[in-house]
């Protein structure tokens, strides 16, 4: 199985800051790799696909990059709604593999 | 819009049979272009892909389920469901069912999950 490890795996931020995620990959998956964020009761939801690619309705501060092993997910100017754990998925080949879960708190 | 649903027990004892089924709504299971997806999440903990299946009735597991999974499709019910056999604790989880969009491979609408505990 292709094993994703998300960094880090919590971190504080405020509102208003940067924030970045990176997932790396076993081996390469090409720009196969979605981000997904989750709320707690709640289930995921697609906010980045096949590495860039922004899910329709997803609000235009998130963006994805990389390719091959490492990837990125940032948020431009975190807001109070962010709050949330985020997980990449890589969907290169199956079983399809999440990584651990990177928890967003406020600072 | 579409939406999915799963329903089933909510509780099951160990060694017996986890049944689920989810029902998709604004759209046709049989349109084409997608996989019906299981995922889980163990409580407190992280997603876990189950496997799929395609409009065709093909199938994809994870190997570390595959010998205790089948997940069926009825198209005629616009349902697919989910049977994991001789449970025990650890199979303990929200089990969420997903539509996966096969041009890029990634779940773009969930349902809301239903926790399945495996308990005597």
């Amino acid at each position: 199985d292709i094993q994703m490890t998300q960094s880090p795996s919590s971190l504080a931020a405020s509102v208003g800051d940067r924030v970045t995620i990176t997932c790396r990959a076993s081996q390469s998956i090409r720009n196969y790799l979605n981000w997904y964020q989750q709320k707690p009761g709640k289930a995921p939801n697609l906010l980045i696909y096949v590495a860039s690619n922004l899910q329709s309705g997803v609000p235009s501060r998130f963006s994805g990059s990389g390719s091959g092993t490492d990837f990125t997910l940032t948020i431009s100017s975190l807001q109070p709604e962010d709050f949330a754990t985020y997980y990449c998925q890589q969907s290169y080949t199956t079983p399809r593999t999440f990584g651990q879960g990177t928890k967003v708190e406020i600072k | 819009q579409v939406q999915l649903q799963e329903s089933g027990p909510g509780l099951v004892k160990p060694s017996q049979t986890l049944s689920l089924t989810c029902s998709v709504s604004g759209g046709s299971i049989s349109s084409g272009g997608y996989y019906w997806s299981w995922i889980r999440q163990h409580p407190g903990k992280g997603l876990e892909w189950i496997g799929y299946i395609y409009d065709s009735g093909r199938t994809d597991y994870n190997p570390s389920l595959k010998s205790r999974l089948a997940i069926s499709i009825d198209t005629s019910k616009n349902q697919f469901s989910l049977k994991l056999s001789s449970v025990t604790v650890a199979d303990t989880a929200v089990y969420y069912c997903a539509r996966c969009l096969h041009a890029g491979d990634y779940e773009d609408y969930w349902g809301q999950g239903t926790l399945v505990t495996v308990s005597s």
